[in-house]
């Protein structure tokens, strides 16, 4: 069965920072990983996909991952915190009948 | 947008009580899932369903059942609701041909 671990559920950093957001997974077959954000009193949105092609993918708002079989890891980062990217974030793997296995979230806190 | 709505919006009940949760799309498309949200938890799936009649069930499918007797709608049954539903919970949909799913805007239930 497939599975996801984030690192970190309370995540701080200052307006300007790099984002690092952790992902590690667990799979017997080549996963399919995404990145969710949800902002407060709201649904969950799709930041990134992989799905085998490139090992570097770009997502929407500056956000970026990076896909290491070796490490089993899916990192989410972004360069510069925006005091817009304040919410939480999850990471997920596809499993059976295209259903998703999320980890548990990680809170990103954007400092002034 | 996948055009999906939940309703109702937010609800709150007593133990013990029956309660049906809604989800409505507009596009036909044919994978459909309940997930209840959790701090801590992350997202967990409830019960999925592809196609008409066609369900299963999910990680947390205990004191859950659902229904889809029409493409566009997913209803989740709380038979007897008890407290520890007390939950967010989200309905998705996968479209056809791809991996990602597309949330709706949740339904806050509270089970006093």
């Amino acid at each position: 069965a497939q599975s996801v671990t984030q690192l970190g559920s309370h995540v701080s950093v200052s307006e300007g920072a790099l984002v690092l957001l952790r992902c590690n997974y667990s799979s017997s077959v080549p996963p399919y990983l995404f990145w969710y954000v949800q902002y407060p009193n709201q649904g969950l949105q799709l930041l990134l996909k992989y799905t085998s092609a490139a090992t570097l993918v770009k997502g929407i708002n500056g956000f970026e991952a990076e896909f290491k079989k070796s490490e089993t890891s899916f990192h989410l980062t972004k360069p510069s915190a925006h005091m817009s990217d304040a919410a939480e974030y999850f990471c997920a793997v596809k499993g059976g009948r295209r259903a998703l296995t999320f980890g548990s979230g990680t809170r990103l806190q954007v400092q002034p | 947008d996948a055009g999906i709505t939940q309703s109702p919006r937010h609800k709150v009940t007593e133990t013990g009580t029956p309660v049906t949760l809604r989800c409505h799309q507009t596009e036909n498309h044919r994978y459909m899932y309940w997930y209840r949200q959790d701090p801590g938890h992350g997202l967990r799936l409830i019960h999925y369903s592809y196609g008409v009649k066609d369900t299963d069930k999910g990680e947390v499918s205990d004191g859950y059942s659902v229904s889809r007797s029409k493409t566009e709608d997913f209803l989740l049954t709380l038979e007897s609701a008890t407290s520890s539903q007390t939950s967010v919970y989200f309905c998705a949909i996968t479209k056809q041909g791809g991996d990602e799913q597309f949330f709706g805007p949740g339904t806050r239930l509270t089970v006093l």
